[in-house]
C-alpha cells in the first residue's frame, strides 16, 4: 500500500528549475516527508525532509502544502549531474525501523 | 560517503556458502540499516539496529542474520548464499529518529 504517489519519470533543462511532485494523501500528524535520490549505481542521497513547514538547504527546497497532501521538492537551477531517481518517502518516528522507498521519479536533466 | 565505509565491494561467492558483509561508521550514530536493491523491486529493508546487540527484522529478512557487537560495525551474513541473493546491498546510517540517512556505497554481491 503506496503511501506516495510521484511520476515515473520528468525531463528538465539544464540551468532551469526542476520541480518534483509528490501527492501523500494519507499522511498522518506525525508523519515526515523526506526526499532522497539516487544516481545510477550509487547509494541514494538524502537531499531534504520537512514535517509542516517548507525547508530550503544548500541542495533543494522542499515545498509542502497546507493541508499536508502533496509536496514539490525544488532544485533551482538543474545541472546534468541532477540526472537521477527522486525518492518521496513518508514516514512517522523518522524512520528509526527503516524508510520505505518506493519507485520513485527519474529525472532527465536535458542539455 | 564520508563516514560509512562497507567491505568488500564486490564478491562473488558459490551457491551455499557463507557470506558476511561489513558495514563500518565513524558518526557514532544510533541507527543502522541493511537494504538490498534489486530490479523491479528498489530498495528494500533487511535488518535493522537501534544501537548495539539492538536488532529487529526488516522487509525481507529470510535468509539473513545481523550482529552489532559495537557501535560503529553492523554486519549483515547470508547463512547459506542462494542465487536469488545477488543483489547489491547497501547500508546506511542515521544519528536521530528524524534525520536523514546517509548510505554508503554498496557492496555488489553475485551467487553463482
Amino acid at each position: 500500500d503506496a503511501k506516495t504517489t510521484q511520476p515515473p519519470s520528468m525531463d528538465c533543462a539544464e540551468g532551469r528549475a526542476a520541480n518534483l511532485p509528490c501527492n501523500h494523501s494519507t499522511i498522518s500528524g506525525n508523519e515526515y516527508v523526506y526526499w532522497y535520490r539516487q544516481i545510477h549505481s550509487q547509494g541514494p542521497q538524502y537531499i531534504i525532509h520537512g514535517l509542516k513547514n517548507n525547508e530550503t538547504n544548500e541542495m533543494a527546497s522542499l515545498i509542502i502544502t497546507e493541508d499536508r497532501k502533496s509536496s514539490t521538492l525544488i532544485l533551482p537551477h538543474a545541472t546534468l549531474r541532477d540526472t537521477a531517481v527522486y525518492y518521496c518517502i513518508v514516514q512517522s518516528g523518522g524512520g528509526a525501523d527503516g524508510l520505505t522507498f518506493g519507485k520513485g521519479t527519474h529525472l532527465i536533466i536535458q542539455p | 560517503d564520508a563516514g560509512i565505509t562497507q567491505s568488500p565491494r564486490h564478491k562473488v561467492t558459490e551457491t551455499g556458502t557463507p557470506v558476511t558483509l561489513r558495514c563500518h561508521q565513524t558518526e557514532n550514530h544510533r541507527y543502522m540499516y541493511w537494504y538490498r536493491q534489486d530490479p523491479g523491486h528498489g530498495l528494500r529493508l533487511i535488518h535493522y539496529s537501534y544501537g548495539v546487540k539492538d536488532t529487529d527484522k526488516g522487509e525481507v529478512s529470510d535468509g539473513y542474520s545481523v550482529s552489532r557487537s559495537k557501535t560503529e560495525d553492523f554486519l549483515l551474513t547470508l547463512e547459506s548464499a542462494t542465487s536469488s541473493q545477488t543483489s547489491v546491498y547497501f547500508c546506511a546510517i542515521s544519528a536521530d529518529r528524524a534525520g536523514g540517512y546517509t548510505f554508503g556505497s554498496g557492496t555488489r554481491l553475485t551467487v553463482v
